[in-house]
């Protein structure tokens, strides 16, 4: 198994560019979730999905937008990238029947300069 | 919603010493409680689990207590290695909801 993948690992982009973080996962997880963690901070939940088809917004969802099309996939879009948005993407996926452990992706340094 | 808060956020302790973490949360619904290790520049990875029907665990050096009654948690690190210092985040779980600790530096000194 692979776990949770997610590319790239690294990005730059400049102002006002947007761009997708792909994140894949083959463990049959139902829910799928992103975070961003800045520099010396904690997790912050930008928004997770209970299965395909279903997407809710978590604690900081401004300036991005996610869809999940199917079980295994679960990509992130930053539209119009702010500064602001620097930070380590991750991406983690659980199943309920273990207890909801998370599972993380490597995680997406992305800048925005 | 859940509210969990992690204290300290940074954790010095000489080699050999023990370590503390401590977590409160809110929401007494919660079930599962999750610890993650996050060394610098790696994913958070799970180190030790506890659901609210139990109130200790322990994995060799690692424990974690529970207090369901007052709604907290703690990690306790025996006999801590310079390979133990890393960030650790505690976090409180209901169904798909996982609330995640603002973490703590936890640096061995040799």
């Amino acid at each position: 198994n692979a776990g949770v993948t997610q590319t790239p690992k690294f990005r730059i982009l400049k102002i006002g560019q947007s761009m997708t973080l792909q994140c894949t996962q083959d463990m049959n997880h139902n829910y799928m979730y992103w975070y961003r963690q800045d520099p010396g901070m904690g997790l912050k939940l930008i928004y997770y999905s209970v299965g395909a088809g279903i997407t809710d917004k978590g604690e900081v969802p401004n300036g991005y937008n996610v869809s999940r099309s199917t079980t295994e996939d679960f990509p992130l879009r930053l539209e119009l990238a702010a500064p602001s948005q620097t930070s380590v993407y991750f991406c983690a996926s659980s199943y309920p029947g273990q207890g909801n452990t998370i599972y993380f992706g490597e995680g997406s340094w992305l800048t925005v300069v | 919603g859940e509210n969990v808060e992690q204290h300290p956020s940074t954790l010095s302790v000489q080699e050999g010493d023990s370590a503390v973490i401590k977590c409160t949360y809110s929401d007494s619904a919660s079930n599962y409680f999750p610890w993650y290790k996050q060394e610098l520049g790696k994913r958070p990875q799970l180190i030790i689990d506890i659901r609210s029907n139990v109130g200790e665990k322990k994995d060799q050096r690692i424990a974690v207590t529970l207090n369901k009654t007052a709604k907290h948690f703690s990690l306790h690190i025996t006999e801590t290695q310079p390979e133990d210092s890393a960030v650790y985040f505690c976090a409180a779980t209901l169904d798909q909801k996982v609330t995640f600790g603002t973490g703590t530096k936890l640096q061995v000194i040799p």
